[in-house]
């Protein structure tokens, strides 16, 4: 299946403290996007990660490809109130993009 | 810079009215262009994307057509709205050949009622 299964689906957590979301397939994939949608707007590019077992960090978050290619995560260190919204990920396939369900992340202050 | 455009932002519709959302990309020539649905702010469905002028390719049966009148002009439409088309539908767009990287616009919210 060409499916991305994003976990948990929701998350609500105080501001400051850690957390990790995860998106995984039963297929390789030869990239995989994450996007962060805020409520009403349209979702906004984080990141690409194309080679098994990279890393990328922008700021506070941290992508991480599986070595397998077939799942990645997202770290959030001491999340903040702005990081609310909903974390999606998306691969290639049949020359499309190929969403996951998303996770609704909530960081109260 | 490129920058994408779609109105309008909001839209509440009667059932079996007309429909024409529009999207407009600037600062880039011969993007692929994407009409996707989202359902409840859950995982997008695609519904209609474009390689070129003219050249529309359809993703599910439905409702709703597209069309692509200039380079950057991407259009969603419908002759009657159904229920079922309530949703939040976004415009993508990417560079020409790449299919992976995509930029959204800030979608239009649309209520059948």
């Amino acid at each position: 299946t060409q499916l991305l299964e994003q976990s948990p689906q929701f998350l609500s957590i105080q501001e400051g403290e850690n957390l990790t979301v995860y998106c995984n397939s039963s297929s390789v994939f030869s990239s995989l996007q994450w996007y962060r949608q805020e409520p009403g707007e349209g979702p906004v590019l984080l990141v690409t990660v194309v080679t098994g077992g990279e890393v990328k960090k922008l700021k506070r978050l941290t992508f991480q490809f599986g070595d397998a290619r077939k799942d990645s995560s997202l770290h959030i260190t001491a999340a903040q109130p702005g990081d609310t919204g909903l974390y999606l990920c998306a691969r290639a396939g049949g020359g499309k993009l190929i969403f996951g369900q998303g996770t609704e992340l909530s960081v109260k202050p | 810079s490129q920058t994408i455009h779609q109105w309008p932002a909001t839209l509440v519709q009667p059932v079996g009215s007309p429909l024409s959302l529009e999207c407009t990309v600037e600062g880039t020539s011969n993007p692929n262009l994407y009409w996707y649905r989202q359902a409840a702010g859950r995982g997008l469905q695609l519904l209609f994307y474009s390689v070129g002028i003219g050249q529309i390719s359809s993703e599910v049966p439905q409702n709703l057509s597209a069309s692509r009148p200039q380079d950057r002009q991407f259009i969603l439409s419908s002759k009657k709205l159904l229920l079922s088309d309530s949703g939040f539908y976004l415009c993508a767009w990417s560079v020409s050949g790449n299919r992976e990287t995509q930029y959204f616009g800030p979608g239009t919210r649309l209520l059948v009622l």
